[in-house]
């Protein structure tokens, strides 16, 4: 696509449920990055993959939290037994490669999470 | 480690006034900095980039920043704001540590931008 594409664009899901939040990054842009943006904490990086690499998985907050990216292209955010502190807006954006460094960072509209 | 501090929560000037947002980083390495707007309900786009080379960069709608070392700052200046100016911007570092975090990101606190008639 044109652009990057994260779905759903808006999740309400009740304090202790799973979650999976998409994101479709632009195609053939090897390097996927998830942040999360909330009122509190504002703007965190939270993991990236590159290509085939080890993900760098240095900023998800705890082990509730986790990502996979099948096949070098789509990738899923995983909350498990989410808690209302986890209510915040999850942002998806990619580069060519990770070392991409005259590339603009294409961020998607995000998923708004609210945690009830 | 690298951290970001943007000077003032809510900015806000009159329509042509001059608009100067304030971004103060700290890095270990050289640093990447960028600045980001974010309009309601839309993702983050990028305004400009520094990566090493000129310090005045110029970005979008008219917008620059300059890269000061002495002073670990990178402001974001516009000579005459309009309306359409009104959202929240971003100053974030890179450190760009081994050539392959590029894109991760630390961010600013964000800064609104009001801009009234």
């Amino acid at each position: 696509g044109a652009g990057v594409s994260q779905s759903p664009s808006n999740k309400v899901t009740e304090k202790g449920k799973d979650v999976e939040l998409r994101c479709d990054p632009i195609s053939g842009h090897t390097a996927l990055y998830w942040y999360r943006q909330s009122l509190g904490q504002g703007l965190e990086f939270l993991i990236y993959f590159q290509g085939n690499s080890a993900p760098d998985k240095s900023g998800l907050p705890s082990d509730r939290f986790s990502a996979e990216r099948t096949g070098g292209s789509v990738s899923t955010l995983t909350i498990q037994r989410t808690q209302q502190e986890d209510s915040a807006v999850y942002l998806c954006a990619s580069l060519p490669s990770a070392s991409s460094y005259n590339s603009p960072l294409h961020f998607g509209n995000g998923t708004r999470l609210t945690v009830t | 480690a690298q951290s970001v501090t943007q000077l003032g929560s809510h900015v806000s000037v009159s329509e042509g006034a001059l608009v100067l947002l304030r971004c103060n980083y700290s890095s270990s390495v050289p640093p990447y900095l960028f600045w980001y707007v974010q309009y309601p309900n839309q993702g983050l786009q990028l305004l400009l980039k520094y990566t090493s080379a000129a310090t005045l960069v110029k970005g979008i709608n008219g917008f620059e920043a300059e890269f000061k070392k002495s002073e670990t700052s990178f402001h974001l200046t516009k000579p005459s704001a309009h309306m359409s100016d009104a959202a929240e911007y971003f100053c974030a570092v890179s450190s760009n540590a081994g050539g392959t975090s590029y894109g991760k990101l630390t961010f600013g606190q964000g800064t609104i931008l009001t801009v009234h008639p």
